[in-house]
């Protein structure tokens, strides 16, 4: 079993959704939660970095994190075709030993 | 924000040669990362390259193939060795600002083809 998991979709929705890209967890030693962007032929780009459990919002996009079910989720509200890129959440262990683990990624696709 | 620098962006190269892939950020870092990525896949970490330690090899790669330097705290190169096709990828350098919990900031990488 891996220790993040992600769906890689792909994920197609019609412009304007709502849209909920989620991963799970297995290790409650993972403290700090990150959501990336990566359009093709770019690197990954940061969108949200959050510690605690709760939401965090940003503009049309927000982190949760529930650490309690070991579940991380990121919304998009009015969601555009520029979204369409392949999302990856990642996470970081607490403590001196810099290890960051990533999920598979989740294409999204936004039809116009 | 700073500038992650990535040369070169692209290139086609023959089998058995090899290839030095050079990362610059306009800020000092401790932490710097190497990656490889497959299409459509995630990343997978070659080796981890602090300034003033060696590099850190994950599980899989070794020295001899993926030599690192990081002669200063804004430099880093990865050399992929005597390539095969099997080396087709992208490869992503990473940095950390401030301490060991942030996140990583990628630059825009570099795809290499093996003939």
């Amino acid at each position: 079993q891996k220790e993040v998991e992600q769906d890689p979709g792909p994920l197609s929705v019609p412009e304007g959704a709502i849209v909920s890209l989620n991963c799970t967890y297995s290790n409650s030693a993972f403290q700090y939660f990150m959501w990336y962007r990566q359009y093709s032929r770019k690197g990954p780009e940061l969108l949200m970095y959050t510690y605690s459990s709760g939401n965090k919002e940003d503009g049309r996009f927000t982190a949760q994190v529930d650490k309690s079910s070991k579940y991380i989720s990121l919304f998009i509200r009015d969601s555009q075709p520029s979204d369409s890129a392949t999302y990856l959440c990642a996470m970081i262990r607490g403590g001196s030993n810099y290890q960051l683990i990533w999920g598979a990624g989740t294409k999204l696709i936004i039809k116009p | 924000s700073a500038v992650i620098s990535q040369k070169p962006s692209r290139d086609i190269c023959q089998r058995g040669t090899s290839l030095t892939i050079q990362c610059q950020v306009d800020s000092q870092v401790t932490m710097m990362f190497w990656y490889r990525q497959q299409p459509g896949q995630s990343l997978t970490l070659i080796a981890t390259a602090n300034q003033g330690s060696e590099a850190t090899y994950e599980s899989g790669f070794v020295i001899d193939k993926f030599p690192i330097s990081r002669p200063n705290l804004t430099f880093s190169t990865l050399t992929v060795s005597n390539m095969s096709p099997e080396d087709s990828s992208i490869y992503l350098c990473s940095v950390v600002f401030g301490n060991s919990n942030q996140p990583q900031h990628f630059g825009d990488g570099t795809r290499l083809s093996i003939l």
